[in-house]
């Protein structure tokens, strides 16, 4: 079954820090993978896709397709990083709009 | 540009009544997104309609159920509601030219069945 866990339901970390928020996830197809972000009193938002290879507010995303994992990453947290992060599996391919989300991730960067 | 709108923004029904949920794109957005976000269980995918037809649900019972009109404006409704339905429902809307994934989130309506 098509699946995303996102194990820590809070992570925090002071500002300056390095921070990685886990994504692990089961698909038997060829994965494409989301990260989106809904801080706090705002929308959630899309913040990057593996497929970009992007870095957006110097995040960064790796698919690792033998660990299963699109783990996103931060050299060095920003108070303003704080949200709740979520990662999501795009079901299926083509034109298909489903998204699995895994739980979510509630980032805390202290100062 | 407008973000995706919802109404009402807050619903409170008893349980075994009916919930109307509505929901208006982006302008130029054709495919509407449903996902209900209850409390310690994520977002969970409901419907999927596009130019007008059902093209996708996720796990969920026929009392869920929903249509989109021809402006791409989408109801949501919950027939026979349960305790268990309350929760954060959310809509959202893509561009063609994003390969629907990059969905555009409204502000949610929070259902209340009590």
């Amino acid at each position: 079954a098509q699946r995303v866990t996102q194990p820590e339901k809070l992570l925090s970390v002071f500002k300056g820090a390095p921070v990685e928020l886990k994504c692990n996830y089961s698909y038997s197809g060829s994965p494409e993978l989301f990260w989106y972000v809904q801080y706090s009193r705002q929308r959630l938002q899309l913040l990057l896709r593996h497929i970009s290879r992007e870095s957006i507010k110097g995040f960064t995303a790796d698919l690792n397709k033998g660990e299963t994992s699109f783990h996103l990453k931060k050299p060095f947290a920003q108070e303003e990083d704080s949200a709740m992060y979520y990662c999501a599996l795009r079901h299926g391919s083509g034109n298909t709009g489903k998204l699995i989300f895994g739980q979510g991730t509630t980032l805390q960067v202290k100062p | 540009e407008a973000g995706v709108t919802q109404s009402p923004t807050h619903l409170i029904k008893t349980r075994g009544q009916q919930a109307t949920l509505r929901c208006s794109p982006i302008s130029g957005h054709t495919s509407v997104y449903w996902y209900q976000q209850a409390l310690g269980l994520g977002l969970q995918f409901l419907l999927w309609y596009d130019e007008g037809e059902e093209r996708n649900r996720g796990n969920f019972p026929p009392r869920f159920s929903g249509r989109q009109f021809p402006n791409y404006s989408s109801e949501l409704n919950v027939n026979a509601l349960e305790l268990e339905d309350s929760a954060l429902y959310l809509c959202a809307s893509t561009p063609l030219d994003r390969g629907h994934y990059e969905q555009y989130f409204g502000p949610g309506t929070r259902l209340t069945v009590t």
